[in-house]
Parts: C-alpha cells; sequence; structure tokens
C-alpha cells in the first residue's frame, strides 16, 4: 500500500536537547511538507520541498531544521532552539498536479518537551 | 495574504440531524479549496476538493460542498450525521504551492 509513514507516534525530550521526527512516502511525490498542530490553531507550515536538496522555510520555521537527500525521505529537526516545541507534527507530501496543493497526511507524531 | 476562516470552533449536532460546516476564504485568484477531516491524534484525511467545473462538489462519506464564489465560502455538508463523524474538520485554500488552513471546527454528536 502507497502512503506515509511518520515515526515515533510518540516522542519525549528533555529541554535542550535536539530530537528528529522521521517521515517517509512510497506515493513517489514530488513535494513533502511539515506542520505543526497546536489546539485550536490549525496547521502551520514549518518547511517544505519540492526537489531534492532543496527546500523552503514556510511560516513557523524558526527552531527547526530539515533535510531532502531523498525523494522519500524528508526528516525534521526539532533543536534546542524552538522554544515551546510541544505539539502535534504532521508531515505531507504532493504532486504536481493540481499545483501541489492536493497534499496527502502522515499519521503524525507528538512530541513533549519534558 | 490569502486567509481561512472557519467561524465555528465547535458544533453540536444530534444523530441523524443534518449538517453545515461554514468556511470563508481570502484569495486573489480561482482557489483551488479542500475539506480535511481529523480523528484524535490523526492525520489529516482528505474528504472532498473543488479546482474548477461544477460548483457542488461530492466527497467521501456523503459529504459534499458548495463553492460560491461570490460569498468566498465553501461549506461542507452532510444530510445525516453519524456518531461516527465526530472529529475535527478543517478547510484549506490552495496558495499558490501551498496550502493555507483554518482554525479548524470540532463535531460533536450526541445520540
Amino acid at each position: 500500500d502507497g502512503g506515509i509513514t511518520q515515526s515515533p507516534k510518540y516522542l519525549f525530550r528533555k529541554e535542550g536537547q535536539n530530537v528528529t521526527l522521521s517521515c517517509e512516502q512510497n506515493l513517489n511525490h514530488d513535494a513533502m511538507y511539515w506542520y505543526r498542530q497546536d489546539p485550536g490553531q490549525g496547521l502551520r507550515l514549518i518547511y517544505y520541498s519540492q526537489i531534492v536538496n532543496d527546500f523552503q522555510k514556510g511560516d513557523i520555521a524558526e527552531g527547526y531544521s530539515v533535510s531532502r537527500e531523498k525523494k522519500e525521505s524528508f526528516p525534521l529537526t526539532v533543536t534546542s532552539a524552538q522554544k515551546n516545541p510541544t505539539a502535534f507534527y504532521l508531515c505531507a507530501s504532493s504532486s504536481p498536479g493540481l499545483g501541489y496543493n492536493e497534499q496527502f497526511f502522515g499519521p503524525g507524531t507528538r512530541l513533549t518537551v519534558l | 495574504a490569502q486567509s481561512v476562516t472557519q467561524p465555528d470552533i465547535h458544533i453540536t449536532v444530534s444523530e441523524g440531524a443534518s449538517l453545515e460546516l461554514r468556511c470563508n476564504y481570502s484569495y486573489g485568484a480561482t482557489p483551488y479549496l479542500f475539506w480535511y477531516v481529523q480523528s484524535p491524534g490523526q492525520g489529516l484525511q482528505l474528504l472532498l476538493k473543488y479546482f474548477s467545473g461544477d460548483t457542488l462538489v461530492q466527497g467521501i462519506k456523503g459529504f459534499e460542498a458548495e463553492f460560491k464564489r461570490s460569498q468566498s465560502s465553501f461549506n461542507l455538508r452532510k444530510p445525516s450525521v453519524h456518531w461516527s463523524d465526530a472529529a475535527e474538520y478543517f478547510c484549506a485554500v490552495g496558495a499558490m504551492d501551498k496550502l493555507v488552513f483554518g482554525a479548524g471546527t470540532i463535531l460533536r454528536v450526541k445520540s
């Protein structure tokens, strides 16, 4: 089955630590996205990438970093510079049809800072 | 700037009753519009999309939505709600190569 996988489902981090969230897709999609979700705020775009070895900042990129070394993979690192990282993180992917707008989502990773 | 407004944070309907969730958008060009549904702790599932043509679009799970350009709206409807429809619903507009989401509407279904 084609789809998007995110791991781990739950992640706990101590203050001052960097953590990396995994996102893999086997849909052969060109574009991949990372969103942060907080209650009552909808989804906010962190980073996105439309091609391997290239990515762009979204609306809330500060304190986060990404890489896109393979088409299938788009890991997100939450650095110690992110002041309030506790949130639900969603990865998505899309293809050029409909201008990349039709996005497919993974199941999410819930990050909690202890 | 592109934006999406979902005026209702929470809506409660009785099982079997009809449902309408409101969505208003701001976008200069012809929009691509989407409705997604999210169960607690899960990812988002696409319910339906509009990009051109017939302004009434059908989606999965018996949902439909109507695009009204004059009102900048894309309201989601369902004739008869089931308990399994309880979830959070997000409206989104395609803006260039990104999606802009509304804040979501939480649907509660009472028996």
